[in-house]
């Protein structure tokens, strides 16, 4: 079947403009996080959602970020005045249940300029 | 707590076995391998929850050892295909859901 899919692929924005990131997860997942990679590091955990409610939103690094997953399914991160250190590729990853293997998605890479 | 992998980067021939290590200051419920290739996505390989069991495919498999908090990825007759940056990711808790990664291993196989 289809893997996670995101979009946009690249997006480059100007400091301080809002910009929406969206996560298609694996048909049946209930459980979709996100993560933001930057170059040479690991993935960092941003924010777990079981079904439409955020689990846990302990990585979130302050109140300009911000993700909704209303019906369950597709997810959308929404970053508000964009700085250049949130510049990095943003991860999603579907599971079928907590605490089994995540798939992750091709990510989406933010420029911010 | 993020965990520490070693190494940082090793080269090896094809046919060359490889161990990668994942280490924890805190307790752990389970370790997840994943492989990423440049520009791409990271993939899943395999998930080992406490217990100290081992698994393994193919020609990767992986221990996890509850009481020391680590855990290995041991690769066997490496391909070309296997050259990536290997991560691991740590759950603390059962239930904790999210996955704390390492900082990551890269891994060049050469013919």
């Amino acid at each position: 079947g289809a893997g996670v899919s995101q979009t946009p692929s690249n997006k480059v924005t100007e400091k301080g403009k809002y910009v929406e990131l969206r996560c298609d997860p694996i048909s049946g997942h209930t459980a979709l996080y996100w993560y933001r990679q930057s170059l040479g590091q690991g993935p960092e955990f941003l924010i777990y959602f079981q079904g439409t409610g955020a689990a846990d939103d302990s990585g979130l690094p302050n109140d300009r970020f911000f993700a909704v997953r209303p019906e369950g399914s597709v997810s959308t991160l929404k970053i508000q005045r964009t700085e250049r250190g949130d510049s990095a590729v943003y991860l999603c990853a579907s599971s079928r249940s907590p605490s089994y293997e995540q798939y992750f998605g091709p990510g989406t890479r933010l420029t911010v300029t | 707590q993020q965990p520490v992998q070693s190494p940082q980067a090793v080269i090896l021939r094809e046919g060359e076995d490889a161990v990668i290590n994942c280490s924890s200051s805190k307790a752990l419920y389970s370790v997840h391998w994943y492989r990423q290739k440049h520009g791409e996505a990271p993939i899943f390989l395999m998930i080992l929850l406490k217990g100290g069991e081992q698994k393994g495919h193919d020609k990767i498999s992986a221990s996890f050892n509850e009481k020391k908090q680590q855990s290995s990825l041991y690769l066997t007759a490496s391909q070309l295909s296997y050259s990536g940056t290997y991560f691991c990711g740590t759950e603390g808790v059962q239930g904790a859901q999210k996955l704390v990664f390492g900082q990551g291993t890269r891994l060049t196989i050469n013919p």
